[in-house]
């Protein structure tokens, strides 16, 4: 089936550092998600792509969906305690319309020191 | 925005006993909805598919008399994990998607399951 690689797998970075991390597919995706967790709960939306080539911004994060269609990346710009985390890319088993199904990737664990 | 709200959070109990999880879209109808499990330190599987008024659809693998799934209204899809054993602790997750929208799923806060 579909897999998303994602990587890095974790990041330690210093209060104030940008962050990149992407995901990467064998297959072609209509849509990009990206998500965080927090620990013990459940995933919330980042930022949603829809378009090869989009490029989108939602506050210091920024996502675009690469225009091959099979890889996207997200930058978290001027990092705060807060941005620590799991970030997971996800993209849709079946793609268009309702009902579909969301594959993610393995997830990048983000560590901020202050 | 739109809200799931999933209930309980948090549930210890004895193995062989079974447990109820259940997973509501507070300000939207959702036709469907996905419970996933996720183990620590890995990413969510997807477990199954919720539709309202008929059956679940299973992922390979995830058994289907283990898990029940109901979704008897649009609003409530319930979870219920049927004489647990210890291998059955996880986290489980559920989300929903907005139908009529285009907007992706949004997801509760799951629950932590652990079976003594």
């Amino acid at each position: 089936g579909q897999q998303l690689n994602q990587s890095p797998q974790s990041m330690f970075i210093q209060e104030g550092e940008d962050v990149s991390m992407n995901c990467t597919s064998s297959s072609i995706f209509n849509t990009w998600l990206w998500y965080k967790q927090d620990p013990g709960e459940g995933p919330v939306l980042l930022i949603a792509l829809y378009k090869a080539g989009e490029l989108t911004s939602n506050g210091r994060l920024t996502a675009q969906f690469g225009i091959t269609r099979k890889d996207s990346f997200l930058n978290i710009s001027a990092s705060i305690p807060s941005d620590v985390g799991i970030y997971f890319c996800a993209g849709p088993l079946i793609s268009g319309g309702s009902n579909y199904k969301l594959t993610f990737g393995k997830g990048t664990l983000l560590t901020v020191n202050p | 925005g739109a809200v799931v709200s999933q209930h309980p959070s948090r549930v210890i109990c004895k193995s062989g006993t079974s447990v109820k999880i259940e997973c509501r879209s507070l300000d939207f109808q959702a036709t469907t909805m996905f419970w996933y499990r996720q183990f620590p330190k890995q990413s969510l599987m997807l477990m199954a598919t919720s539709n309202e008024g008929s059956k679940a659809t299973y992922e390979q693998g995830v058994e289907k008399d283990k898990f029940l799934i109901n979704h008897a209204s649009l609003t409530l899809s319930t979870l219920t994990v049927t004489s647990a054993h210890p291998e059955d602790s996880s986290f489980y997750i559920c989300s929903a998607e907005n139908r009529g929208s285009n907007q992706p799923q949004h997801f509760g806060d799951g629950t932590r399951l652990s079976i003594l």
